[in-house]
């Protein structure tokens, strides 16, 4: 059973600050690793798709990361704002039987104070 | 603008009553899923349907019932059977079940037992 974990729980950083998110998941024969947003009472935004082949995808300030051999995908913000205050999360969809299923982590709760 | 529509924002539950979240999209997507959200606990899959007239159970289905008749249309009953049912609850749907291109989120119903 795929299990993802997200460190840290929680991050408090200065504006401006760079920062790395961490995922990572138990098996490794993953199809692909979502990356989302929400903010409070709110429902998912999506931030990035890495396919399984794919190594990293860009999209402006946010940079995702996937390394399925050691079962990990990172998440790195540059220059980071108070707008980029919320809760992140990673969601591993696993091939096979399981197509089309995500298996999320918690979350990390970033917080960033002018 | 095509996205997924959850309604209602807010639903309050009488304890023995069934009630049924509302999920409607217009992306024209094959695939559609229900998730229940709880502090601390991540998002959970509840059920998935990959087609119209076809849908699954995914890992909390006890207590809740579905159906899709329409492909737009995956409306959640929250039966009198489950036992704890309130949470936030959220729809999404992906291009087919594999979602090769990524799930798109509704902004989800809060579900309260009153």
């Amino acid at each position: 059973k795929q299990e993802v974990t997200q460190i840290p729980a929680a991050l408090s950083v200065p504006e401006g600050e760079n920062l790395v998110l961490n995922c990572s998941f138990t098996d490794s024969a993953i199809y692909n690793l979502q990356w989302f947003r929400q903010d409070p009472g709110k429902g998912l935004t999506s931030l990035l798709l890495i396919q399984s082949s794919q190594r990293e995808q860009t999209s402006g300030r946010l940079n995702a990361s996937l390394d399925k051999s050691s079962g990990r995908s990172t998440l790195y913000i540059a220059a980071s704002q108070p707008g980029d205050s919320a809760t992140y999360l990673c969601a591993a969809n696993a091939g096979g039987t399981s197509y089309g299923k995500l298996t999320f982590g918690q979350g990390t709760i970033l917080t960033v104070h002018p | 603008d095509g996205g997924i529509t959850q309604s209602p924002k807010y639903l309050f539950r009488k304890e023995g009553q069934n009630v049924t979240l509302s999920c409607e999209q217009n992306l024209n997507h094959d695939a559609m899923y229900w998730y229940r959200q709880d502090p601390g606990q991540g998002l959970r899959l509840i059920y998935y349907s990959q087609i119209v007239n076809d849908f699954q159970k995914g890992d909390i289905a006890e207590g809740y019932s579905v159906s899709r008749e329409k492909k737009e249309s995956f409306p959640l009953t929250v039966t009198s059977a489950q036992k704890n049912p309130t949470a936030f609850y959220l729809c999404a749907s992906s291009p087919t079940l594999a979602a090769s291109y990524g799930y798109t989120f509704g902004s989800g119903t809060r579900l309260t037992v009153v």
